[in-house]
């Protein structure tokens, strides 16, 4: 089954935050996050294996709880190249969300 | 080192008009993906391959056929194009398993079928 994302799209200004979260009925074994910009490919973020974990990358990070259903990407302090479209994915059938469209704007 | 590379990166199709996509990764990955991407519905998997010589089914098998003769390729093939296999593809590949590996794309396929 699908993860769901939430929400379907955002508007930030530079320099404001926005969470993304995803959600699975069932509990994972992992979740990945990628990033993809228009017309590119999808761009691998990070990945989180453990039931509580955080992890960052610069002002990206991201949560998976400790029952590991939902998982969230945290976007600190966004930057005018944080814009595209986020996606979580999960083992289960390998799938993805149907994405979060971030919009950056000056 | 290109990473993951697909051909050709666009192509328009007649129904029913066969076409193969091919996919060619330099990384010694043993797994690789072929996923359709479609407005609002994100990526969904097609099939995959947990290495040389094996194929399995993904969640949107119908109309497509894959091959792994080779380590380094993963070929998607429609035998019969249809309208609704309209779409972007994505060709990836993984180190190990995706519980345990990021996957790594290519540029993708924008297939029209008119």
């Amino acid at each position: 089954q699908q993860p769901v994302q939430s929400p379907q799209a955002v508007i930030l200004r530079e320099g404001e935050d926005a969470v993304i979260n995803c959600s699975s009925s069932k509990a994972l074994y992992s979740v990945h996050w990628y990033r993809q910009k228009h017309g590119e490919a999808p761009v691998f973020l990070m990945i989180l294996l453990k039931g509580g974990e955080q992890k960052g990358h610069e002002k990206i990070s991201a949560s998976f709880n400790e029952k590991k259903q939902q998982s969230s990407l945290y976007l600190t302090a966004s930057q005018l190249s944080y814009s595209g479209t986020y996606f979580c994915g999960t083992e289960y059938k390998l799938s993805f969300g149907a994405g979060t469209t971030v919009t950056v704007r000056a | 080192n290109a990473g993951v590379t697909q051909t050709p990166k666009f192509r328009v199709l007649k129904t029913g008009q066969s076409m193969t996509l091919l996919c060619a990764q330099d990384m010694n990955h043993e797994y690789m993906y072929w996923y359709r991407q479609d407005p609002g519905m994100g990526l969904r998997l097609i099939h995959y391959s947990v290495g040389e010589g094996t194929t399995a089914k993904g969640e949107v098998p119908d109309g497509y056929n894959v091959s792994r003769l080779k380590k380094q390729n993963f070929l998607l093939g429609l035998e019969s194009a249809a309208p609704s296999q309209t779409s972007v593809y994505f060709c990836a590949s993984s180190y190990v398993g995706a519980s345990n590996s990021p996957l790594h794309f290519g540029n993708g396929t924008r297939l029209t079928v008119t």
